[in-house]
Parts: structure tokens; C-alpha cells; sequence
């Protein structure tokens, strides 16, 4: 079964700088890829969707995720963060009825 | 707006009893999970249904069972709380084919 791995567990960067948060998925074929958001004291929510076609999504607030099929990868950036984006991310893949989540990252903007 | 909402935001429990956790969702979706959230380990999928009345063991089921009668309802049931459940509890919906996951605010369980 598809699975995904974040190897960033906590990010801490200041206002304005550049945002890169990593997510892997485990194999080839077509594959589905999530980004969701939690921000402090709310629920989750989509932050971006890769189904097909171009590869590089933009979602909300900003973000944008790229898919590399030969990396195996579906990283999530952003040019410049605000104080509002901390927050923790998830990414995702569905799997049959199934949807598995990464361990999250944890992003910390200092102003 | 779609709608996940899950009956507590908090509760306290004492070691041995039963706990009956509850999702309504109002989108008319096929499909319903429970995860449970701990920090660093992410979202690990309890339990899941596709159809009424049908459900399906997550990668951490033990100790955990659900029920879904209803379409609308997927109810997580704890049957002896035990301390190492203390956690958060989110409860999820998507349509038939997973084009998005709508959650609920989360129940966060603590065992005593």
C-alpha cells in the first residue's frame, strides 16, 4: 500500500523567508498526493491536491507543491511565510478507501 | 459549508470505562474515519467504513471498535479506556472516491 514519509519534524524559520517541507511517497504508478494544514486550535484543512496533469499545484495562502515522479516526491513550498503560517502540515495518500497520513511537520514563524 | 462535527471537544475519563465518541458528517459521504493524533507519530488511522453498517481495521485498531448504523454517523468506541488512549481523536469523511477529506474539531480524550 502507498505510504508517505516526512523527514522534517520541526521547522523553525523568521518572517518572509522561504518555506520547503518534504514528503515522499513509498512507490511508482499512478498515485494521488494531499497537503493539509492544522492551525493552532483548528481543524484540518486542504491545503493542495495532485491528481494529474501539471505537476506543480498551487493551493491556497500561497502555497504550491511540486510532484517529481522520479523522486518519488511532493514537496510543499512557499516563497515567503507570515507569523500566520505557523502551523502543522500533513501530507497524504490515499490508498483504496484509506487515506495515510505522514508523521506532520511542525512550522514555526517568528516575526 | 460541508460539515464534520464530532459530539465533544474534551473529555475526561477514568480508567476501565466505556467511551462512545460520535461523528456526524452532513455531505452525504460513503466513506468515514477515525484517527487518532499524537505528536510525532502524525495521523494513525483507527478504524474506517465505506458503507453503512461495513467496516474496516486501520493500522491501529486494538483496543478500539466502531459502529456505523446510519449513513451520517460513525461512532468510535473505546470498551475499557485505558491510559495509553489518551489522545486526540479526529473523525473524517470523503466521497466514494478520495478527492478530498473533511475533518472534524477533534475530541481530545484524556484517560485518568
Amino acid at each position: 500500500a502507498q505510504s508517505v514519509s516526512q523527514h522534517n519534524h520541526h521547522v523553525i524559520l523568521s518572517e518572509a523567508a522561504s518555506l520547503e517541507l518534504g514528503c515522499n511517497y513509498s512507490y511508482g504508478g499512478t498515485v494521488n498526493l494531499f497537503w493539509y494544514v492544522q492551525y493552532p486550535g483548528q481543524h484540518l484543512q486542504l491545503l493542495l491536491k495532485y491528481f494529474s496533469g501539471d505537476p506543480l499545484v498551487k493551493g491556497i495562502k500561497g502555497f504550491e507543491a511540486e510532484f517529481i515522479k522520479s523522486k518519488f516526491s511532493f514537496n510543499l513550498r512557499k516563497p515567503s511565510v507570515q507569523w500566520s503560517d505557523t502551523a502543522e502540515y500533513f501530507c497524504a495518500v490515499p490508498n483504496d478507501y484509506k487515506l495515510s497520513f505522514g508523521a506532520g511537520t511542525t512550522v514555526t514563524v517568528r516575526a | 459549508d460541508v460539515k464534520v462535527t464530532q459530539s465533544s471537544r474534551y473529555l475526561v475519563k477514568r480508567t476501565g470505562e466505556k467511551v462512545f465518541l460520535e461523528c456526524v458528517q452532513d455531505m452525504d459521504h460513503e466513506n468515514m474515519f477515525w484517527y487518532r493524533q499524537d505528536p510525532g507519530l502524525g495521523l494513525r488511522l483507527i478504524y474506517f467504513s465505506y458503507d453503512v453498517k461495513m467496516k474496516e481495521k486501520g493500522d491501529i485498531p486494538e483496543g478500539y471498535s466502531v459502529s456505523r448504523e446510519k449513513k451520517e454517523r460513525f461512532s468510535l468506541i473505546l470498551e475499557s479506556a485505558s491510559t495509553n488512549q489518551t489522545s486526540m481523536y479526529l473523525c473524517a469523511s470523503t466521497p466514494d472516491r478520495i478527492t478530498e477529506a473533511f475533518f472534524g474539531q477533534g475530541t481530545r480524550l484524556t484517560v485518568v
